[in-house]
Formats: C-alpha cells, structure tokens, sequence
C-alpha cells in the first residue's frame, strides 16, 4: 500500500526553527510537495522536490532523499503567522498525489 | 484572475438528498480534482478530469459523480447524501501532468448530511 506518515502536531517558539518530517512509500516517485493550510482555509503550495537535497525559499527550505524515502520542512524564523498545518504530498507512478494527514504546528510567543 | 472557486461554502443535506459542487477555474488548467478531507486524514482524491469530457475515479469514489462539460468547470454530484459523505470538499486544478503538476485549490465546501 502506499503510506504518507508525518506528526500529527508539533510546538514552537516565534522566533526559532522547526523541522518538519516526512517519511513515504509509495508505488513509484514523481516528486513530493509541501502545501501550507491554514485552519478554514485552502491548501496552498510550499515547495517541490524531485531530486535529493535542499531546495531553500527564503525562511523555508525543504530536503529530499529519495533512497530513504524521507523530505523535511524547515521553517526559520518563525512568525505567528506560520501557525497552519503542513500537507506532504507525493506524486506516485501514475502522477497522482498522495496525501500525510498533515502536521499541525503551533507557534507559541 | 479569481482562481478556483467553488459554490456554496457551505451546506446541510438530510440523508437521502442530493445536491450538486460547482467548481470553476480561470487558468485554463487541462485538469481538475475533487478532493474530501475529514480530521486525522490526508486528501483523498474522489474524481479527476484530464481534459474536457473526461473523467476518471480516484480512491474514494464511491457515492459521488462528476460531469466535465467545460473546460472551466468541473461539477461534483452526490445523489443519495449519507451521514458519511459529511466532510469538506475541495476542488483543484493542475497546468498539465507530469512530475511537476502544482495543483491550485478552492476554498472548499463544508458539507453536513444529518
């Protein structure tokens, strides 16, 4: 079967990093994206990988290995603002997108 | 451009009604989702369309249909509501396939069936 698996919740602190982790089997890989959604709202797209290593867009950067089937989200910088929850999606051998339930992160003062 | 948009926001259905999603898009996308989330699960992919009059089943079709007439509109029908179709609704849309198929998303449709 195919599986996406990432915490279902996670604190931080304004002002600090977080990672976010993301580990995957699926049949066959296209690529994994990030989507932020804000509670009541739309998913809205973060970044892709499709190869390994780090991809960085300002305070947020995503990393792939594709031999352990493993992405991360860092988030830097953290702003009030970053309270959503985090979709890991992976784009299978027929190029349709498998979704995680998503990380819900918490940003404390 | 106003994106996806999906009509009504909202909606309560008793069971055993039907009603009918609107999604439409102005980005001249070739294809089209519907997606329901419910609490501690990722999207599942309910319909998809890759092209004007087609469609196709994803993981979870069962109770749902779809019709494609127009390229800007992808419409999503239960026709027999039940307790377990309440969920929200969202629709999406994609450029083209391929590896990077970003998909654009509605705002969605908090569906209720009592």
């Amino acid at each position: 079967g195919q599986n996406i698996d990432q915490p279902t919740e996670m604190t931080a602190t304004e002002g600090a990093i977080v990672q976010i982790n993301c580990t995957y089997q699926t049949s066959g890989f296209n690529g994994l994206f990030w989507y932020q959604q804000h509670a009541g709202e739309a998913p809205t797209f973060l970044s892709y990988n499709v190869l390994d290593g780090l991809e960085e867009k300002g305070r947020f950067s995503s990393f792939l290995s594709r031999s352990k089937g493993y992405s991360y989200l860092l988030l830097k910088e953290l702003q009030m603002k970053d309270s959503a929850s985090y979709l890991c999606a992976v784009s299978d051998s027929n190029y349709q997108l498998i979704w995680g339930a998503g990380t819900k992160l918490i940003i404390k003062p | 451009n106003a994106g996806v948009t999906q009509t009504p926001k909202f909606r309560v259905l008793k069971t055993g009604q039907s009603m009918t999603l609107l999604c439409a898009q102005d980005m001249n996308h070739e294809y089209m989702y519907w997606y329901r989330q419910d609490p501690g699960m990722g999207l599942r992919l309910i319909h998809y369309s890759v092209g004007e009059g087609t469609t196709a089943k994803g993981e979870v079709p069962d109770g749902y249909n779809v019709s494609r007439l127009k390229k800007q509109n992808f419409l999503l029908g239960l026709e027999s509501a039940a307790p377990s179709q309440t969920s929200v609704y969202f629709c999406a849309s994609s450029e083209r396939e391929g590896s990077y198929n970003e998909q654009f998303f509605g705002p969605g449709t908090r569906l209720t069936v009592l």
